[in-house]
């Protein structure tokens, strides 16, 4: 079975840093996507690791370590359009996404 | 905005009652997979569907049913309504059998009553 797990919210001030972590168990991994979800739309990509270390992508940064089945999320100089759920998922052997719950951003002015 | 697209927007249904979703997939991408997401909670996989045959299903009974057509666009189906289906059902499309991204439909609102 697949585990992901993410913590439920987060709290951050316009301008800040905010670093999600996930941690997730598989059966078998072919990579980890962090996704985007506004309340109500539907998710949109923000990130896919497959090797260990960072990838960064403007204000947004991912890293995984396979070893200790950990990734983050690094969102960089906060805006309120941020205020989001970001989620957490893993491609397990099958090619199948499983999904954390979501982390609830909130950006505070 | 994706290319994914999803109808109906909404919709209401009563318990017992049979509901059919629908969903045309991004340009190209010949692989659909449903799924349904609960209030506050991660999207949960339901199946995927590649090359009109089904490739995986998720932990989901079988009143839980789906399609896939020759030009890739897929169905739903849901039988025997129940109140905990009332969930917002999203179908993603991507090429199938390797880590290609999976892009999101704008979703399915489903509320029984």
């Amino acid at each position: 079975g697949q585990n992901i797990d993410q913590p439920t919210e987060m709290t951050a001030t316009e301008g800040a840093i905010v670093q999600i972590n996930c941690t997730y168990q598989t059966s078998g991994f072919n990579g980890l996507f962090w996704y985007q979800q506004h309340a109500g739309e539907a998710p949109t990509f923000l990130s896919y690791n497959v090797l260990d270390g960072l990838e960064e992508k403007g204000r947004f940064s991912s890293f995984l370590s396979r070893s200790k089945g950990y990734s983050y999320l690094l969102l960089k100089e906060l805006q309120m359009k941020d205020s989001a759920s970001y989620l957490c998922a893993a491609l397990g052997n099958d090619y199948k996404l499983s999904f954390g719950a979501g982390t609830t951003v909130t950006v505070r002015a | 905005e994706t290319g994914v697209t999803q109808s109906p927007t909404h919709l209401i249904k009563t318990r017992g009652q049979q509901v059919t979703l629908r969903c045309s997939s991004q340009s190209g991408h010949n692989t659909v997979s449903w799924y349904q997401q609960a209030l506050g909670q991660g999207p949960q996989f339901i199946f995927q569907y590649y090359r009109e045959e089904e490739n995986g299903r998720g932990n989901f009974p079988p009143r839980f049913s789906g399609l896939q057509f020759p030009n890739y666009s897929s169905e739903l189906n849901v039988n025997a309504l129940e109140l905990d289906d009332s969930a917002l059902y999203l179908c993603a499309s991507s090429f199938p059998t390797g880590p290609d991204t999976q892009y999101f439909g704008p979703g399915t609102r489903l509320t029984v009553l």
